[in-house]
């Protein structure tokens, strides 16, 4: 079946550090593929997507390549602020009638001063 | 993007009695709606996938008959935790599927249920 899997956390950067979350996917299909993030107590938000292969998803700094040939969405960002701790969520849909996202576990990420 | 509005966002009740928590597509038409359940520091369980105007799919362990869910329009779903229990307390979040293009789901920002 189809699968997400995130690196496990607590992930803990001092600010302005460089930030990568890892992302592996499997799939029957062929998948879009997204990036949400969850501040406390919140619901999802969604923060960056991506539909097909080599596409590149962006926001608010961060960023994630859809790689086909490693199955991976791997999350980026330059120079983490304190207001990004949150739990981000990798998480895939099948295009073309698939309704569910599969999501990963989820990647607690804390910035610190 | 796309806004989906969860109601209420906190609830307290008694036990036995019903709580309905709405989700609000809104502004967008949502043919398909989701709604999970989230355990502290874990990641979300889909519980049911609601579609317009026909019966809810529930997942495998789900009890239909105590999640109510109902899909009445293209911009709203209810769910209904009936007769709830203090186990039935959780973080509710509903979802919505936009379906114009993408295959892009929107969250609304989830509804904490506790029941005393």
């Amino acid at each position: 079946g189809d699968s997400v899997t995130q690196m496990e956390g607590p992930v803990t950067l001092s600010e302005e550090a460089f930030l990568t979350i890892n992302c592996t996917y499997t799939a029957t299909g062929y998948p879009s593929l997204f990036w949400y993030v969850q501040y406390p107590g919140e619901g999802l938000q969604l923060l960056l997507k991506a539909t097909k292969a080599d596409d590149k998803g962006s926001n608010k700094g961060f960023e994630a390549t859809y790689r086909k040939e490693t199955t991976s969405f791997h999350l980026e960002k330059g120079s983490v602020q304190v207001s990004d701790s949150a739990v981000y969520f990798c998480a895939l849909i099948l295009t073309g009638g698939g309704n569910k996202l599969t999501f990963g576990t989820g990647t607690q990420l804390k910035v610190e001063l | 993007g796309a806004v989906v509005s969860q109601h209420p966002s906190r609830v307290i009740c008694k036990s036995g009695t019903s709580v309905k928590i709405e989700c609000r597509s809104l502004d967008f038409q949502a043919t398909t709606m989701f709604w999970y359940r989230q355990f502290p520091k874990k990641s979300l369980m889909l519980m049911a996938t609601s579609n317009e105007g026909s019966k809810a799919t529930y997942e495998q362990g789900v009890e239909k008959d105590k999640f109510l869910i109902n899909h009445a329009s293209l911009t709203l779903s209810t769910l209904t935790v009936t007769s709830a229990h203090p186990e039935d307390s959780s973080f509710y979040i509903c979802s919505a599927r936009e379906g114009t293009a993408g295959n892009t789901i929107y969250f609304g920002e989830g509804s904490w249920l506790t029941v005393v």
